[in-house]
């Protein structure tokens, strides 16, 4: 099973800042890497996949970049509608899909 | 619209039984596999199970292999019969969308797993 490891844990972050997201995998997922937002007693939402692809509708501050087993997401400024809960997520290697623990990003 | 509808959740006690469905409308549902996805309380995301387009081919998690089952119709619905429930099995059951693999008029398309997540529903084992 890979694992996925994500940093930091919280994030603390003022907004119009820029916001740095890591993400480690156990072995190489090659680019097989999805990020996924999830707020507060809402469903999950997919807003990276391929490591660097928005998905529809993502606007461009978002940014990931990464293959192989280290890879970054980043929100280049960030909007009060921004502050949640990131996973990511590897479909390289399954059963099982495996996520991160998720890292908060809270407004600073 | 893509949609993704989950149901049956609800308050069961350990040994028990509950079974999830998942409606899904606005896609070519025998496209794509599909997933069930959940969250403990206060907890991250963890893959439960999923499902080949045709049915044949299923996979589980290892802490719910012979508990568990996924199945689907071609009605367009998702199910999860939930068998022996335990209080970690407590959380909220997401159904997903992916990955998809197919021919059409305009040739091959795959497409990413996990694009399209359902609302969720709460199933709570407790005594």
């Amino acid at each position: 099973e890979i694992v996925m490891t994500q940093s930091p844990a919280t994030l603390s972050v003022s907004p119009g800042e820029r916001a740095t997201l890591s993400c480690r995998a156990s072995q190489s997922v090659s680019s097989n890497l999805a990020w996924v937002q999830q707020k507060p007693g809402q469903a999950p939402r997919l807003l990276m996949y391929g490591a660097s692809t928005r998905a529809t509708g993502i606007p461009a501050r978002f940014s990931g970049s990464g293959s192989g087993t280290e890879f970054t997401l980043t929100i280049s400024s960030l909007q009060s509608e921004d502050f949640a809960v990131y996973y990511c997520q590897q479909y390289h290697d399954w059963p099982p899909y495996t996520f991160g623990q998720g890292t908060k990003l809270e407004i600073k | 619209e893509v949609q993704l509808v989950e149901s049956g959740g609800g308050l069961v006690q350990p040994g028990g039984s509950l079974r999830l469905s998942c409606a899904t409308s606005g896609f070519t549902f025998s496209n794509y596999w599909m997933n069930w996805v959940r969250q403990a309380p206060g907890k991250g995301l963890e893959w439960v199970a999923n499902i080949k387009q045709d049915g044949t081919e299923k996979f589980y998690v290892d802490s719910v292999k012979g508990r568990f089952t996924i199945s689907r119709d071609n009605a367009n619905s998702l199910y999860l019969q939930m068998n022996s429930l335990r209080a970690e099995d407590t959380a909220v059951y997401y159904c997903a969308r992916g990955p998809a693999d197919y021919y059409d008029s305009s040739g091959y398309h795959f497409e990413e797993p996990f694009d399209i997540w359902g609302q969720g529903t709460l199933v709570t084992v407790s005594s």
